[in-house]
């Protein structure tokens, strides 16, 4: 099983803010990586897939990069609606797994 | 746009039997898709439980693989998550998704809340 370990645990920005998440897999996933958004009562909001394509909808202030086993999500600048627990979810082999989760809260 | 409901028991007792399904809107169950069941424990993480095709394949996580099963109804546009043997540990929200396939990302069901206790 391939494990994916998110940091930090809990990152505390202001708005206006550049948010830098980190996705590091125990082993290569190639571009096989997502990330999601989610926000307390609802469920996960796909932003990025294949590393670093977003999704219908989703701002450009939100990007993905990386490759392997290094991956890094990217709110450029922080609006007040992206306080919210980040998930990294690899797509390379089965069981998928996602990642504990980032936790974004205002500073 | 495809829209995906969780129904079943929001309680279920211990040893028992949790059984949920999914109703499918906006698209077919025939279709090209993986429908999978993903499960977030309260105030934790997210964990894959696994998923089905349309053919009737399915990949389960290991870690639950000897007590799950999924089905599929396509006249009804349904797919359906059944595990025996609950304890507390199996108390979670519970979503259902669609995977498009490994170069796309989930698109997510509301969830619903299955609480374990007797």
């Amino acid at each position: 099983e391939i494990v994916l370990t998110q940091s930090p645990a809990t990152l505390s920005l202001s708005p206006g803010e550049r948010a830098t998440l980190s996705c590091r897999a125990s082993q290569s996933v190639g571009s096989y990586l997502v990330w999601y958004q989610q926000k307390p009562g609802q469920a996960p909001r796909l932003l990025i897939y294949d590393a670093s394509n977003r999704a219908t909808g989703i701002p450009a202030s939100f990007s993905g990069s990386g490759s392997g086993t290094d991956f890094t999500l990217t709110i450029s600048s922080l609006e007040p609606e992206d306080f919210a627990v980040y998930y990294c979810q690899q797509r390379s082999n089965w069981p998928y797994t996602f990642g504990q989760g980032t936790k974004l809260e205002i500073k | 746009q495809v829209q995906l409901l969780e129904s079943g028991p929001g309680l279920v007792k211990p040893s028992g039997t949790l059984s949920l399904t999914c109703t499918v809107s906006g698209t077919s169950i025939s279709s090209s898709n993986w429908w999978s069941w993903v499960r977030q424990p309260p105030g934790k993480g997210l964990e894959w439980i696994g998923e089905i095709f349309h053919s009737g394949r399915a990949n389960y996580n290991p870690s639950l693989e000897s007590r799950v099963t999924f089905s599929l109804d396509k006249p009804k546009n349904q797919f359906s998550l059944r595990l025996t043997s609950v304890t507390a540990a199996d108390t979670a929200v519970y979503y259902c998704a669609r995977d498009p396939g490994r170069s796309s990302g989930f698109d997510w069901g509301q969830g619903t809340l299955v609480t374990v206790s007797s």
